[in-house]
């Protein structure tokens, strides 16, 4: 089925450590994004990317790395592990800006916990 | 800057029960306007969208309309399901790279 893939589902980190979340969609979509969703936050914006080969902050980019080498894929990196970044990790595409009025296509999710 | 503003949960409903959940939002110029449920372990999906003024949109027995003079998009259905059980999230996109989403409400339907 077509859509958006998210590698690993689940990962116990300890604090420190380092690990890269894998994003793989096969929509053709041009724009791709990293959501962490927290208790009582909702979904924030980590990076995103544009187009392949580009990346862009959005609101919490601390403490976090992206890459777009190619067009499918975006990948999310934590250098060194925190607590505070024990979260569930969303993966989201779309073929414009804005989703064109059809939304964004979303991964079903990792959850990490950093010990 | 633009924001989206939906009530808080938990919603608890028995089944059948008529369902509404608030939504306002700020912004400039005429976004686009979505709801998105998240079942348990998964991911969020697109449930309905209206993408200007007046617009309706319905999905699966639910239903919101895009009312500019209210900045408002509630969410409505007639008679819920124990199926319906999940969390909603009321979104926004506009003319940034980005959508901008509510903070969730759950609501648990009990038969």
């Amino acid at each position: 089925n077509a859509g958006v893939t998210q590698t690993p589902k689940f990962r116990v980190l300890k604090t420190g450590q380092s690990m890269t979340l894998l994003c793989a969609q096969d929509m053709n979509h041009e724009y791709m994004y990293w959501y962490r969703q927290d208790p009582g936050m909702g979904l924030r914006l980590i990076h995103y990317s544009v187009g392949e080969g580009t990346t862009a902050k959005g609101e919490v980019p601390d403490g976090y790395n992206v890459s777009r080498l190619k067009k499918q894929n975006f990948l999310l990196g934590l250098e060194s592990a925190a607590p505070s970044q024990t979260s569930v990790y969303f993966c989201a595409s779309s073929y414009s800006r804005t989703g064109g009025g059809y939304g964004y296509t979303f991964g079903s999710g990792t959850r990490l916990t950093v010990v | 800057g633009d924001s989206v503003t939906q009530m808080e949960g938990p919603v608890t409903l028995s089944e059948e029960a008529f369902l509404t959940i608030n939504c306002t939002y700020t912004a400039t110029g005429y976004p686009s306007l979505f709801w998105y449920v998240q079942y348990p372990g998964e991911g969020l999906q697109l449930l309905l969208k209206a993408t200007k003024a007046d617009d309706k949109g319905s999905n699966k027995g639910f239903e919101a309309t895009y009312r500019k003079e209210t900045t408002s998009f509630h969410l409505e259905k007639g008679s819920v399901q124990v199926s319906d059980s999940a969390v909603y999230f009321c979104a926004l996109a506009n003319t940034g790279n980005q959508f901008y989403f509510g903070t969730g409400t759950s609501l648990t339907v009990i038969p």
